[in-house]
């Protein structure tokens, strides 16, 4: 069975900290992907990866960045944690058109 | 700009009720996705269609590619069908990303 995992469901932070999202799926996926989904705003591609080491900017990249050094792990950064950034965090991997997610992270930025 | 029109955004039904969330998009697509998320859950993908209609027990999936667009139905609803559904779209190469319908929010009374 598909699976993607990401390291917290919940998070809280302190403005400033640098916070490290990690996701992990076991499909051998080559697409991976992070959104951010606000009330209201509905879901908005952060960044999105292609395979290892590739990357490309989503609709609202500003202040995150992200790595992907295996293909199984996609890590988002939030460099700087601004009380903006709260938000949930959800990552997905992709193969064929076919859409798989995780359970999210719910960041709390203080 | 490649744009997903969902509607309605808020509906309120009585268990046993026949249910549609209509989706509608700008220019052609290479599939289309209905996802489901219950609250504080994540988000599964019900159906990805490409054409013509798709039935998984009381949820059926239709798409008119003409038209550009889809609706979910869903016989017999239910309690536990509460949840937000969303219509998302893939275009032509796009490595997997998907363009988010604001998302309708269903709840279901007894």
């Amino acid at each position: 069975d598909v699976k993607v995992t990401q390291s917290s469901r919940y998070l809280v932070k302190r403005t400033g900290e640098k916070v490290f999202l990690e996701c992990v799926q076991d499909m051998d996926h080559e697409n991976m992907f992070w959104y951010r989904q606000d009330p209201g705003l509905g879901l908005r591609l952060i960044y999105f990866s292609y395979d290892v080491k590739m990357k490309e900017k989503g609709d609202i990249p500003e202040g995150y960045s992200v790595s992907r050094e295996k293909k199984e792990r996609f890590s988002l950064i939030l460099e700087s944690a601004s009380t903006n950034q709260t938000s949930m965090y959800l990552c997905a991997s992709s193969f064929r058109g076919g859409q798989y997610f995780g359970p999210g992270t719910r960041l709390l930025v203080l | 700009k490649n744009e997903v029109e969902q509607s309605p955004q808020n509906l309120t039904a009585q268990e046993g009720e026949f249910i549609t969330i209509n989706c509608s998009y700008s220019v052609g697509i290479s599939a289309l996705h209905w996802l489901q998320q219950h609250p504080g859950g994540g988000i599964v993908s019900l159906f990805m269609l490409s054409s013509g209609k798709k039935k998984h027990g009381r949820l059926i999936a239709t798409i008119n590619i003409q038209e550009k667009h889809s609706s979910l139905h869903i016989t017999a609803s239910h309690p536990r069908d509460s949840a937000v559904y969303i219509c998302a779209v893939l275009w032509g190469t796009s490595y997997g990303k998907l363009t988010f319908g604001q998302g309708t929010i269903l709840t279901v009374h007894p």
